[in-house]
């Protein structure tokens, strides 16, 4: 399994621009969350799905969409980019009674 | 909902335990304790969680006290590698384990 995977790994935007960061995960898990974390900080829920089809806002949600057409796939778009959403993006997932929340390696993002 | 209050940093010794505390004095009764780990810029890691008994697995040790509103991680021979910011996060499971609140964590530094 390679678990969960994150692309891109880096990425530079200039403000007004839009761009969809990708989560994969390859262990049929159900739940599936985004977090940002900025420098010296812990994570902060931006959008989670506890399956296909299903989604709900965490925390920090403004400027944010997700959809979840498939169990594998939640991907995160920045509708238009801002200088304060620079920022490192980690994607999780987690099975139904599971313990255990696994995290992606994370997209560092820049936004001038 | 208020977050868990740790220390913002510690040291230890290589070779000995590492003894990190966590107050959680709003938990619910419905809550567990969960302890995660991130390492540099890494997505963070599971390390072990626990309701009211204390628990222990290949990783570490959980000791909740009675009243539940504090708990003691315990990595017995801590190593190099342990160095990392290690968050305790309450949370009900279920559905909402999917939505973690990670605070700004304990900054372990294991020196030689």
């Amino acid at each position: 399994n390679a678990g969960v995977t994150q692309t891109p790994k880096f990425q530079v935007l200039k403000t007004g621009q839009s761009m969809t960061l990708q989560c994969a995960q390859d262990m049929n898990h159900e739940y599936m969350s985004w977090y940002r974390q900025d420098p010296g900080m812990g994570l902060r829920l931006i959008h989670y799905s506890v399956g296909a089809g299903i989604t709900d806002q965490g925390e920090v949600p403004n400027g944010y969409n997700v959809s979840r057409s498939t169990t594998e796939d939640f991907p995160l778009r920045l509708l238009s980019a801002a200088p304060s959403q620079t920022s490192v993006y980690f994607c999780a997932s987690r099975n139904t009674g599971g313990e255990t929340q696994y995290f992606g390696p994370g997209t560092r993002l820049l936004v001038l | 909902d208020a977050k868990t209050t740790q220390p913002t940093s510690m040291d230890c010794a290589e070779g000995r335990a590492a003894n990190l505390p966590c107050n959680h004095s709003t938990i619910s009764g419905n809550e567990y304790v969960y302890w995660y780990r991130q390492i540099h810029s890494q997505g963070p890691q599971y390390i072990i969680h626990g309701l009211k008994n204390n628990e222990t697995n290949e990783m570490a040790s959980l000791i909740i006290t009675e009243d539940r509103k504090s708990s003691t991680l315990i990595l017995p021979h801590a190593t190099l590698r342990d160095t990392a910011v290690y968050y305790c996060i309450k949370n009900a499971g279920g559905t909402s384990y999917g939505k973690l609140t990670f605070g700004q964590g304990t900054i372990l530094t294991v020196h030689p």
